[in-house]
C-alpha cells in the first residue's frame, strides 16, 4: 500500500528544545492524523486535522493540515523526557483507507 | 471513551499451535482493522472489516484467519505460524466507513512470539 514520506527519520535533541517533523504525500487526503507510539504499545492519537490550512494544538503539540492537502507537520515545544517515542503521521483518503508515514524516532537527552 | 481493548497482551506459541487474538471496542465503530507491526516500522495493514464484512485482505497468508462475530468484536485466529510472524499485532477501529473524514483508534497490541 501507499506509504507517506515522513522526515526526519530520527532526532536526538536536548530537553527543552523544540521539535518539528513533517509528512508529505503525492495524494490528497481528507484527514491527517498524528500518533505517538511507545515501545511495545499501540499508537496513541495525538491530533486529528480535518481541513486544509487547519492549525490545531494539544498542549505543547501543534499540527497543521497543509494547504495543498498533501502534507502535514507536527511541532513539539519545550520537549521533555516523556516525549521520547516514535511519531507516525497517517493520512485518511476516504472511508476506511488509512496510510502511514515511515515514522520519526525522537530521543530527548535530559 | 476511545478505548480499543486487545487480549492477550503477550503470546508465545509454537509453530504447531492454534491460538486466537481478540479485540473489542464499544465506541459504535463500524470498521475494524488488523495490523502487523515490526520494530520501528509503521503498521502494515492485514485485514479490514466494514459493517462486520471482510472488505480488505492484503494478501495475508491463510495461516491468519480473521473473524468478526459482531460489530464490537474482532478475532484473529492463528494456526501453523512461522517464526517470521513474530511481531506486534494491532487492532484498530474507526467510525462509519462511508464517511468522508475518519479517525482510527488503536489498541495496545498483542506481542506475539513464534518459537
Amino acid at each position: 500500500g501507499q506509504q507517506l514520506n515522513q522526515s526526519p527519520q530520527s532526532m536526538f535533541i536536548q530537553e527543552g528544545e523544540d521539535v518539528s517533523m513533517n509528512c508529505t504525500s503525492s495524494s490528497i487526503f481528507n484527514t491527517w492524523l498524528w500518533y505517538k507510539q511507545d515501545p511495545g504499545e499501540g499508537p496513541v492519537l495525538l491530533i486529528a486535522l480535518y481541513k486544509a490550512g487547519e492549525l490545531t494544538s494539544n498542549g505543547r503539540l501543534t499540527a497543521q493540515f497543509g494547504i495543498t492537502r498533501k502534507d502535514s507537520f507536527l511541532n513539539i515545544s519545550a520537549s521533555i523526557p516523556s516525549d521520547v517515542g516514535i511519531y507516525f503521521c497517517a493520512g485518511q483518503l476516504y472511508g476506511n483507507q488509512f496510510y502511514f508515514g515511515t515514522g520519526t524516532s525522537l530521543t530527548v537527552i535530559p | 471513551d476511545t478505548e480499543v481493548t486487545q487480549t492477550p497482551k503477550h503470546l508465545v506459541m509454537g509453530m504447531t499451535n492454534k491460538k486466537s487474538l481478540k479485540c473489542e471496542q464499544h465506541m459504535g465503530h463500524r470498521a475494524m482493522y488488523w495490523y502487523k507491526q515490526k520494530a520501528k516500522k509503521p503498521p502494515e495493514l492485514m485485514f479490514v472489516y466494514s459493517y462486520e464484512k471482510l472488505s480488505i485482505n492484503e494478501s495475508v497468508p491463510s495461516r491468519f484467519s480473521p473473524e468478526c462475530p459482531n460489530s464490537s468484536l474482532l478475532n484473529l485466529h492463528l494456526h501453523a505460524l512461522q517464526p517470521e510472524d513474530s511481531a506486534l499485532y494491532l487492532c484498530a477501529s474507526s467510525q462509519d466507513p462511508g464517511q468522508g473524514t475518519n479517525i482510527q483508534y488503536f489498541g495496545a497490541g498483542t506481542r506475539l512470539s513464534v518459537l
